[in-house]
Formats: C-alpha cells, sequence, structure tokens
C-alpha cells in the first residue's frame, strides 16, 4: 500500500519566488498535517485538516504561507513570496483520525538562497 | 503549556549493550504517546502508540512503556541497524495536534 507522497523531494530557490509543495495522503485517511522541521526548532505542526477542512493553522508562521486541500488526495503547502529563513524540511503526515498515528511521507527539502 | 521532553540527546552503545530513552510529558487529557524512529533524509516512522499507564508494547528489540509522567524505549541488545533518532509525541491538549520531543540521536557501534 502506497504511503504519503510528497513533491518534490527537493527544492532550491531564490528569495522572493513563490513555492509550492505537494502532498498525496495515504488513501481513506481523512486527516492531514503539514510540519516543518529544523535543527533549531524539531518538527513543529503548521496547519491539520480534517475531511478537507482547515481545523488549527495557529502553527503558521504568517501570511506568507498558506495551505489548500481541495479533495481528500491532494494538498499544498505554498510559500510566496520565499525567504532564506524558510529554509527546512517539511514533511506531509495522514492519519485515519484523532487519536490516531500520524504517518508521515518523506518531505520536501527546501533552499531559499 | 504543553511540552515533551526527551533525554538524552544522544546516545552513543555497543552492539548488544542495552540501555533506555526517556520522554517526560506534561500533556492535559492524554490521548496517546506516539514513538516514531527517524532515519536521516526519512520522514518519522510511526512505532507504537500507548494510550493507558501501565501499558506496554513490544517490537522486536524495542519494547515502549507508560507512566503517568513519563515513557521509556526500551532498546534490548541493539544492531547497529538500530541507529537513528527516536521522537515522541503526544497529543496536546487532547486534540490531534501532536507535540514532539527534540528526539534521541542513537547510535549504536559494531
Amino acid at each position: 500500500d502506497a504511503g504519503v507522497i510528497q513533491s518534490p523531494r527537493h527544492e532550491v530557490t531564490e528569495m522572493g519566488q513563490e513555492v509550492t509543495l505537494r502532498c498525496k495522503p495515504i488513501s481513506g485517511h481523512n486527516s492531514l498535517f503539514w510540519y516543518r522541521q529544523t535543527m533549531m526548532r524539531g518538527l513543529e505542526l503548521l496547519i491539520y485538516f480534517n475531511n478537507n477542512v482547515p481545523i488549527d493553522d495557529s502553527g503558521m508562521p504568517e501570511d506568507r504561507f498558506s495551505a489548500k486541500m481541495p479533495n481528500a488526495s491532494f494538498s499544498t503547502l505554498k510559500i510566496q513570496p520565499s525567504e532564506p529563513r524558510d529554509s527546512a524540511v517539511y514533511f506531509c503526515a495522514s492519519s485515519l483520525g484523532a487519536s490516531q498515528p500520524q504517518h508521515f511521507g518523506d518531505g520536501t527539502r527546501l533552499s531559499i538562497l | 503549556e504543553d511540552q515533551v521532553t526527551q533525554s538524552p540527546e544522544a546516545l552513543r552503545l555497543q552492539e548488544g549493550e542495552s540501555s533506555s530513552l526517556n520522554c517526560s510529558y506534561t500533556v492535559s487529557g492524554l490521548r496517546g504517546l506516539f514513538w516514531y524512529r527517524q532515519d536521516p533524509g526519512k520522514g518519522p516512522e510511526f512505532l507504537f502508540t500507548l494510550y493507558s499507564a501501565g501499558e506496554e508494547k513490544e517490537k522486536e528489540r524495542l519494547k515502549a512503556t507508560l507512566t503517568k509522567k513519563e515513557s521509556f524505549l526500551h532498546i534490548t541488545a541493539p544492531k547497529p541497524e538500530d541507529s537513528a533518532t527516536y521522537l515522541c509525541a503526544a497529543p496536546e491538549g487532547g486534540a490531534q495536534k501532536l507535540v514532539f520531543g527534540q528526539g534521541t540521536r542513537l547510535t549504536i557501534n559494531p
């Protein structure tokens, strides 16, 4: 069974450019999560969706970040405009619901020059 | 504020040398304590969920236990392939939002 699929695996772009990260959750999972991982702050939740509806976006750092989930099998995280401090590994995870384990993709390593 | 704290930050063992990793939490209304393993360049891989004090779960050389304040990940006779970062996490405020510890970087030398 396919796990969570993220694309691209690596992204290098210049400051000010728009960045779009993509995620396909595990089929049948109704919760989707976006995380950011850095050495300094560890793994932090940015936003999560239940049944395609955003539930908690309090972890989104600022208005430059936005996330959408147009259907049950696809989500995007967009940064516009990007800044060097956005450089990190971004993970997507999905789960069957509350109190169920979250299953992670292999992440997108983002470098903003 | 809900917090999850792991210790030690790093642990280096010889192959076959058993030890334990600690995860302490201050989360109200705990609805599960999760353990993950993360290899370099990969996403966290789910290992265990523990829901109540006294519960134990095992997988190969790993055993996770839970008390009211902390969880332990015991590793028995580890092998080099057990080298990874081990993360624990708990739902904040009893919701779906996971709070992760900083992880324990485990190295097993052959």
